[in-house]
């Protein structure tokens, strides 16, 4: 079974300044994807940034980029000039790319990253 | 709109009382999934189900029941035999491995 394993339950950033949330995984799989979400005080899931297993190249979206590697088995998400609103949990997440998987096309969340901005 | 909607958002629960929380989609997903959330334990998968009529357990389904009658729908109920069900619930959906899985809003449920 693949597991998700966040090694810091609280993080914090200055305002405008840049951090690196940590995620290693487990897993017997080369197909995969990987995932980070967002949950604001609101408790709604957001989708931050995915990570197709077999790209080489680190995803990006806008002020959110990921440092992956696949032999280490690290997925981190660094946040560059954070803002008041980045300031939420970050959940780190797994699923097999493998059709007809017995288990589904499930997400396998980590423990979470509690983020907080200093202005 | 399309999205997920779980309701109530908070329920309340006496002690030996089933409850069910309500999941509806109107995204078209075929795939379904609750999710169970304690504080520093992340998401915990509880049942998801593929298709309409089939649904399989996850890592934590004992104490809980689930049915998918409509593609639409997806109910999860806790029974008086899940011993420590206070929790934050969510139901989430999705088409395929890639694609974004979309969240409901989340369930709060607490025993009285």
């Amino acid at each position: 079974a693949q597991t998700v394993t966040q090694s810091q339950p609280e993080m914090s950033v200055q305002e405008a300044e840049t951090v690196t949330l940590s995620c290693t995984y487990d897993t017997s799989e080369s197909d995969y994807y990987l995932f980070w979400y967002k949950q604001p005080p609101s408790r709604q899931m957001i989708l931050v940034i995915r990570q197709e297993a077999y790209k080489q190249q680190n995803a990006t979206e806008n002020r959110f980029s990921v440092n992956f590697q696949k032999a280490a088995k690290s997925f981190s998400l660094k946040i560059s000039d954070s803002q008041l609103g980045d300031a939420a949990m970050y959940f780190c997440a797994y699923r097999s790319a493998r059709s007809g998987e017995t288990s589904g096309s499930r997400l396998t969340f980590g423990e979470g990253t509690q983020l907080t901005v200093n202005p | 709109d399309g999205g997920i909607t779980q309701s109530p958002k908070y329920l309340f629960r006496k002690e030996g009382q089933n409850v069910t929380l309500s999941c509806e989609q109107n995204l078209n997903h075929d795939a379904m999934y609750w999710y169970r959330q304690d504080p520093g334990q992340g998401l915990r998968l509880i049942y998801y189900s593929q298709i309409v009529n089939d649904f399989q357990k996850g890592d934590i389904a004992e104490g809980y029941s689930v049915s998918r009658e409509k593609k639409e729908s997806f109910p999860l109920t806790v029974t008086s035999a899940q011993k420590n069900p206070t929790a934050f619930y969510l139901c989430a959906s999705h088409t395929g491995p890639y694609t974004e899985a979309f969240f409901g809003q989340g369930t709060r449920l607490t025993v009285v």
